[in-house]
Order: structure tokens, then sequence, then C-alpha cells
């Protein structure tokens, strides 16, 4: 059974940083791309982030580019968000998914970040 | 990145059909057919219901097709359940490993 849970999420101030965890399981992880989704409270989904199964290429939104970081750890089945001056826009549950064919297969349960002083 | 463009409501009674539309743009919807489906229950996590345009995963049952024209995907639920009442959001594929979801459709099964 595909199982992805995702991990640290919680309160931070504009400015500040937060790294996310997705910890994978049930499928062999290296062997595919990753991504990351947010939906704001009450709001739609929104593509944030993507990497290859190597984790040698990564892709951004607009939104995010230059702030945030995705990463993975092939040999720990974890993929990773490092999210760096945040804003109160970003204030989100936060949802990892693998890619199959081109779409989002698997998603976790999701973890939530609120950005406010 | 713009957002695709989908109604904010549809309504249908059950047992009749109704379609979602996903307007986009020719770098995204019309220029692949990687465009994808999900369902949100309040308070629940999107599940995938059609990719590649067309295709279904296991699981899903088959009143759930999805199908594209140019620039517009649409995704037709038949013989609507009270249980389909969610919302439904397109996402299309839009080059350099990119994506873009539609802003969602909220379904209600009158």
């Amino acid at each position: 059974e595909v199982q992805l849970l995702e991990s640290g999420g919680g309160l931070v101030q504009p400015g500040g940083s937060l790294r996310l965890s997705c910890a994978a399981s049930g499928f062999t992880f290296s062997g595919y791309a990753m991504s990351w989704v947010r939906q704001a409270p009450g709001k739609g989904l929104e593509w944030v982030s993507a990497t290859v199964g190597s984790g040698g290429k990564t892709y951004y939104a607009d939104s995010v580019k230059g702030r945030f970081t995705i990463s993975r750890d092939n040999s720990k089945n974890t993929l990773y968000l490092q999210m760096n001056s945040l804003r109160a826009e970003d204030t989100a549950v936060y949802y990892c998914a693998n890619l199959n064919y081109y779409a989002l297969e698997y998603w976790g349960q999701g973890t939530l970040v609120t950005v406010s002083s | 990145q713009s957002a695709l463009t989908q109604p904010r409501s549809v309504s249908g009674a059950p047992g009749q059909s109704v379609t979602i539309s996903c307007t986009g743009t020719t770098s995204d919807v019309g220029g692949y057919n990687y465009v994808s489906w999900y369902q949100q229950h309040p308070g629940k996590v999107p599940k995938l219901m059609t990719y590649e345009v067309t295709k279904r995963p296991s699981g899903v049952p088959d009143r759930f097709s999805g199908s594209k024209s140019g620039i517009t995907a649409s995704l037709t639920i038949s013989g609507l359940l009270a249980e389909d009442e969610a919302d439904y959001y397109c996402c299309s594929y839009a080059g350099t490993y990119t994506w873009v979801f539609g802003g969602g459709t909220k379904l209600t099964v009158l």
C-alpha cells in the first residue's frame, strides 16, 4: 500500500524558514518524480514544485521560485521542501504526491503551514 | 502559470449527468494530452479521477469520463450519486516539468 506522510508544518513568522518532509513507503520511491502541491484555507489547489526520480532536476512555480527548494533522499525514501523567506500568502496545507503519467497519483494527508506574526 | 478556468459551481439531480469544463491555453491544455482531474471531499485529500485526458485509475467508476477539444478539457459524471458531491479540480502539464491547476468546481447533487 502506497503511503505518503508529510511532517514539519507549523506556525512561523513572516520572513522565517521551515522544512517539510514527506516519508514514502509502498512503492519504489527512486523510480518516481515527486511533487509538492499546496492549498490555502478555503482556496483551490496550487502546484508548487517537482523533482525527477534522481533529484537531479528541480522545478518551481513562479510564486515560490528563489525561496523554496525541493530535494529528496532516495536512501531514506523521503522528499523535502525547504521554505525560506516565508510570506503570509504561503499559508496553506502542503501535500506531497508522486507523479505518474504526468498526473499526481497518490497524495499524503498534508501538513499545515501558517505564516503569521 | 495562470490558473485554468473552471466554472465555480455545477449541479445535477441524482441519476443525471453533469459536465465540468476546464479552459486553458495552447501552452497547457491545448499543447499536451496530460490533463488530469481530482475529486476532493470537504476536509479530505484530493483523489485522482482521470489522467492523460481520458484514462481512469483502477477503482474509479466508469461514470467518470474525461475528454478534450482544443484548449478545453471536460469531466463528465454520469448517473450522479450523492457521494459525487465534492470539489473537482482539473490540472494540466504546462511544459518544462511544471503543472497548472484550475480554480476548482463545486458539484452539488440536488
